[in-house]
């Protein structure tokens, strides 16, 4: 069964650095999106991405933030300058109007700002 | 402005016990619902979506009422392996966006 992989499974980083979080979408899906979940919160919304743009994004993605897709498979989540409260879990999620109309989750990174 | 409001429980109930979640959307034009369940420190998970006609997986029973514009899901005969955070996510199709409920804690005691 396709599935959506991320990398890393957990990364620790310094406040002020740069972290690049990764995902491959399945295959064929065209919608992409960032997710967050800070421990024992909901699920929130980061940003969405068809067509190699941003469709939409939410007050929490700000100019800190930016996506990529680099190459053909890779759909990239970069961190300008992490902050303390940007220790959560991050999810990436891929989508296809075609078929269940389900999004497929990845298994998200873990990131630990200290 | 909560687009997808869930109440978060949690809900504890004995093995074998019917439990029932609700959800309720703002947006009238929403075109798709879904319930995802969330293990701990996990991703969440489709478990079934909703029609609306309603629809059956098993224990599990989902309904949609877009005239009141809430979503269900009932979980009979409950398993200690439903124990779970469940997920009420609605696809308002504009920009295929998807509106995700702050999920309601299960936990089923032996």
């Amino acid at each position: 069964e396709p599935e959506v992989t991320q990398t890393p499974s957990h990364q620790v980083t310094q406040m002020g650095q740069e972290v690049i979080l990764r995902c491959v979408p399945i295959s064929n899906h065209l919608y992409f999106y960032w997710y967050r979940q800070i421990l024992g919160q909901k699920v929130e919304f980061l940003v969405s991405f068809y067509n190699n743009e941003i469709s939409e994004k939410s007050e929490i993605f700000d100019d800190q933030f930016s996506v990529e897709r680099p190459d053909g498979s890779n759909f990239t989540l970069k961190i300008r300058s992490t902050k303390l409260e940007d220790s959560a879990m991050y999810f990436c999620a891929s989508f296809s109007t075609r078929g269940s109309n389900e999004q497929f989750f990845g298994p998200g990174t873990r990131l630990t700002v200290l | 402005r909560k687009e997808v409001e869930q109440d978060p429980g949690p809900f504890n109930v004995p093995e074998g016990a019917t439990v029932a979640f609700n959800c309720t959307y703002s947006n009238s034009a929403s075109q798709s619902f879904f319930w995802y369940r969330q293990d701990c420190r996990k991703e969440p998970k489709l478990l079934m979506s909703v029609y609306s006609s309603g629809n059956e997986d098993g224990r599990f029973t989902a309904q949609l009422n877009r005239a009141s514009q809430y979503i269900s899901l009932l979980i009979r005969d409950s398993k200690l392996s439903d124990s779970a955070t469940y997920l009420c996510v609605v696809n308002e199709n504009t920009g295929n966006q998807f509106y995700f409920g702050t999920g309601t804690s299960l936990t089923v005691i032996p």
